[in-house]
């Protein structure tokens, strides 16, 4: 199916070290989004990289690409209290957004 | 950016009941997308709301549970009808705001007692 997977189901981190999640796919896709969800509520956008991109930044996120091993990979570096959060892929396919099994994020003082 | 206002924020309904979610936008759009949030997974699409047409639903949601109505392109409810405990979940609208990723409302916490 067009839903990703995402590696680790749970990271637990200290703050100012880096984290890193994992999401994998199956199906041909237009663009791959990341997103952000505090305390189950509305999401928030993070990045979107496109098919033909391999690697994007936006301030301290990083997320890589690869569409010949359907897997991307999103980076947060010098992470701090405030990542803690719920982060979901996003596989976008035609006209739909489908989300990955997502990593919940835990970032201690 | 789209900016969505998503009603109610909360709510404790009865089994048996129904209940009406809508979400106004702040700009015409194509498409509104419905999703649902079950305790501790992940977002499941329920169903896509096109302006002037029926909705198309996800395999596992129909239409009789998850009725929608898109009046016009700024607006779209949902209702969970005829519900039980199991519905108890977190409700989501979306629009499609690429080049920017899709935009969410805020969302309607559930629970059914």
């Amino acid at each position: 199916s067009q839903q990703g997977e995402e590696d680790p189901q749970a990271l637990s981190i200290q703050e100012g070290e880096n984290a890193t999640m994992n999401c994998s796919y199956k199906t041909s896709i237009n663009n791959l989004q990341w997103y952000r969800q505090n305390s189950g509520r509305g999401l928030v956008h993070l990045i979107l990289i496109r098919s033909n991109e391999r690697e994007k930044h936006s301030g301290r996120l990083r997320v890589t690409l690869d569409t010949s091993k359907k897997s991307s990979s999103l980076l947060i570096t010098a992470s701090r209290a405030a990542d803690t959060a719920s982060y979901f892929c996003a596989p976008a396919g035609f006209q739909k957004l489908v989300f990955g099994t997502g990593t919940r994020l835990l970032v201690s003082p | 950016s789209a900016v969505i206002s998503q009603k109610p924020s909360r709510d404790i309904c009865q089994r048996g009941t129904s209940l009406t979610i809508q979400c106004q936008v702040d700009s015409q759009v194509t498409m509104m997308f419905w999703y649902r949030q079950q305790p501790g997974q992940s977002l499941t699409l329920i169903a896509t709301a096109n302006q002037g047409s029926e909705a198309t639903y996800e395999s596992g949601f129909v239409i009789d549970k998850f009725p929608i109505s898109r009046p016009n392109l700024t607006f779209s409810t949902l209702t969970v009808s005829n519900m039980s405990p199991e519905d108890s979940s977190i409700y989501l609208c979306s629009v499609d705001d690429t080049p920017s990723g899709y935009t969410f409302g805020s969302g309607t916490r559930l629970t059914v007692v």
